[in-house]
């Protein structure tokens, strides 16, 4: 099976600047990740899709993060304005399932470098 | 809140032996925990799951434990290869959340 798509791959701006990540899950899996990663840390999530519905976004920056999961299939990550704080490895994830321990699934990210 | 807490030294064996990694959490027990492989430049991959109610689990060279009274898992590699240089991070599973700790590095060397 076809892994999970993501791009760009890197990604650099300066801060206040705009940026929107896009994501391409594993065909039929119904929940969808995006995690951010700082150097030397594990990944945190960001928000949880179920289709295209909202599960958990609490610790998403809601004054500059978004998301959307239109059609319940692909996702962007957006991130307006930016701040250096942001520079991060935004890493999407999808599993066939939600809450009954299905593994996730990564893809390799996109680094992002706020400048 | 909850924590998920691995060492944050490198770990540095000679191949052909065990390389053991540990991951401890705080507060509440996991439902499950899961063990991922991440390379530098790569997203993690799902090696192996053990839930609440298992002590340990097994796959090829990998072995994974709980202990619940510890609030411990360990995760065993035998037979060590260079190729299994990586980050291994430790997910704490539970009221619909996936918690990552923020991994050990293992160096296995020729």
């Amino acid at each position: 099976e076809a892994g999970v798509a993501q791009s760009p791959r890197y990604k650099i701006i300066e801060k206040r600047q705009s940026v929107a990540f896009w994501c391409n899950p594993i065909s039929g899996h119904a929940t969808l990740y995006w995690y951010q990663q700082i150097l030397g840390q594990g990944p945190k999530l960001l928000i949880q899709f179920q289709n295209n519905g909202v599960v958990d976004d609490s610790q998403l920056p809601k004054d500059r993060f978004s998301a959307e999961r239109l059609k319940g299939v692909d996702s962007t990550l957006k991130i307006q304005p930016a701040k250096l704080e942001d520079s991060a490895v935004y890493l999407c994830a999808s599993s066939a399932r939600t809450g009954d321990n299905s593994p996730l699934h990564f893809g390799n990210g996109t680094r992002l470098t706020v400048t | 809140s909850q924590k998920i807490e691995q060492n944050s030294e490198a770990l540095n064996i000679q191949e052909g032996k065990t390389a053991t990694l540990t991951c401890n959490y705080t507060n509440y027990s996991p439902a499950y925990l899961q063990w991922y492989r991440q390379d530098p430049g790569r997203g993690p991959v799902f090696l192996l799951l053990i839930r609440e109610n298992e002590k340990e689990k097994r796959k090829e060279r990998l072995k994974v434990t709980f202990d619940t009274t510890l609030k411990q898992s360990l995760f065993h590699i035998t037979a060590s290869q260079p190729a299994d240089s990586a980050t291994y991070l430790c997910a704490w599973g539970g009221y619909n959340k996936l918690i990552f700790g923020a991994g050990t590095r293992l160096a296995v060397h020729p």
